[in-house]
């Protein structure tokens, strides 16, 4: 029962366009969402965060969008460029708790 | 700041061995530090949970005599592998929740393990 899910394995974006991630989840007991990017056979790392409290976060070239009623966020990188080219992961925390729940994953290719 | 180191990066081991697995927060303490696994073209799938001076919490499913947890220091949490199996291979990954000043999951760079 995946809890999260990024439907789209993968995503191809021309360079300097706008780049958007998307993210549904089922559990509404869900109250924070991050978002994770990974290179092969490296952790994931740290990229942005929201409060089930706000509906947008920003940081930079990065926004997050929390839309709670449809369950659904999305992430938005604008303008996209090469490196940001790997495998970005939405994941979601339970409320009162700090695990995390992961989706599956989307492959993001930013080509020139 | 807020690095968190893994060592081994990589293993390999005969089926039977024990296998450990260290993960360290560099520049912050860590009470609270998990360990995941992640399968080829997977998601990371959250095994337990590690808690500085007390038992792990693991996930449904995860064998807690077979994955041994250890968080004896607000900076160090290993993770046993005991009498490995071909099955065992995976990439495992740890996390530390830094709680001072962003409250977020720190992840360490993994380890791929290999039981031959």
């Amino acid at each position: 029962d995946q809890q999260v899910k990024q439907n789209s394995p993968s995503l191809s974006v021309q360079e300097g366009r706008i780049s958007i991630l998307n993210c549904d989840y089922t559990n509404s007991m869900f109250d924070y969402f991050l978002w994770y990017k990974k290179y092969p056979a490296e952790g994931p790392t740290f990229l942005i965060s929201i409060s089930s409290i706000k509906d947008k976060n920003e940081d930079g070239r990065f926004t997050v969008f929390l839309n709670k009623s449809a369950k659904h966020l999305s992430l938005h990188i604008v303008p996209s460029q090469p490196g940001d080219s790997a495998v970005y992961f939405c994941a979601a925390s339970l409320y009162n708790t700090d695990k995390l729940i992961f989706g599956t994953g989307t492959r993001l290719q930013v080509f020139p | 700041g807020a690095v968190v180191s893994q060592h081994p990066s990589w293993v390999i081991c005969k089926s039977g061995t024990s296998v450990k697995i260290e993960c360290r927060s560099l520049d912050f303490q860590a009470t609270t530090m998990f360990w995941y696994r992640q399968f080829p073209k997977q998601s990371l799938m959250l095994m337990a949970t590690s808690n500085e001076g007390s038992k792990a919490t693991y996930e449904q499913g995860v064998e807690k005599d077979k994955f041994l947890i250890n968080h004896a220091s607000l900076t160090l949490s290993t993770l046993t592998v005991t009498s490995a199996h071909p099955e065992d291979s995976s990439f495992y990954i740890c996390s530390a929740l830094e709680t001072i000043s962003t409250d977020t999951q720190y992840f360490g760079p993994g380890t791929r393990l290999t039981v031959l």
